[in-house]
């Protein structure tokens, strides 16, 4: 059964542009989160998406946006990129929505580097 | 506040020895779940346990065991005679029940362990 996939692996935008990074979970999955790394914050929750809908959203500023696709497929979008939004973006998996138990599965990441 | 608290940054150690990962946790949440994930090199994080707070069994698996201590908000994980694979960063994260998958992860504890 194949993995979380995250593409592309790593990307270079400069101050002011946006990018949109793209999530395959894995076949049967329908919940997809979306978390930012850094070296000096961490691994922070960005939000969850289940059924095409966005259903938990973590303290992050509406320049970060996503959506997810009728085939769970998910994509985030960071708009007016900042020097601070360098970050490894991780995506997961879960086969529920919600449900504070769940196992997540996550993907290998997408490096963003803003110059 | 919800938190979680991983004091040790990073640890050494030589094939063989056992290791201690320490975690600390905050929440007023009576019921809630923990979680241990792996992340090597390569990016993506791996599951390695939860625990729900009621349930305070600690277990061994293999080489990894738990130990988790409401009395004093702690969830250890140890390595028995570690090796050279287990080198990675090791994170610990709280789930507030009703949270949905937004974890929050302690700051990590990266492993070295070499031959």
């Amino acid at each position: 059964k194949a993995g979380v996939t995250q593409t592309p692996r790593y990307l270079i935008k400069t101050r002011g542009q946006q990018v949109t990074l793209s999530c395959s979970p894995i076949s049967g999955h329908r919940s997809v989160s979306w978390y930012q790394q850094t070296p000096g914050q961490g691994l922070q929750f960005l939000f969850e998406y289940f059924s095409e809908t966005q259903r938990n959203k973590g303290n992050f500023p509406g320049r970060f946006s996503g959506r997810q696709f009728s085939n769970s497929r998910s994509e985030m979008n960071v708009s007016t990129l900042e020097l601070g939004d360098s970050a490894l973006y991780l995506c997961a998996s879960s086969l529920v929505q919600g449900a504070s138990n769940e196992k997540l599965f996550f993907g290998s990441g997408t490096q963003l580097s803003v110059l | 506040a919800q938190k979680v608290t991983q004091a040790q940054t990073e640890i050494s150690v030589v094939e063989k020895e056992d290791v201690t990962l320490d975690c600390v946790y905050e929440t007023r949440d009576t019921t809630y779940y923990l979680f241990w994930y792996k992340q090597p090199p390569s990016g993506e994080l791996v599951f390695l346990i939860r625990r729900n707070s009621f349930d305070e069994q600690n277990e061994i698996s293999g080489r990894y065991s738990w130990n988790f201590q409401k009395s004093t908000s702690s969830f250890n994980f140890t390595i028995t005679a570690s090796q050279v694979v287990d080198s990675a960063v090791y994170f610990c994260a709280l789930n507030p029940n009703h949270a949905g998958t937004a974890l929050i992860f302690g700051k990590g504890t990266t492993l070295s362990v070499s031959s």
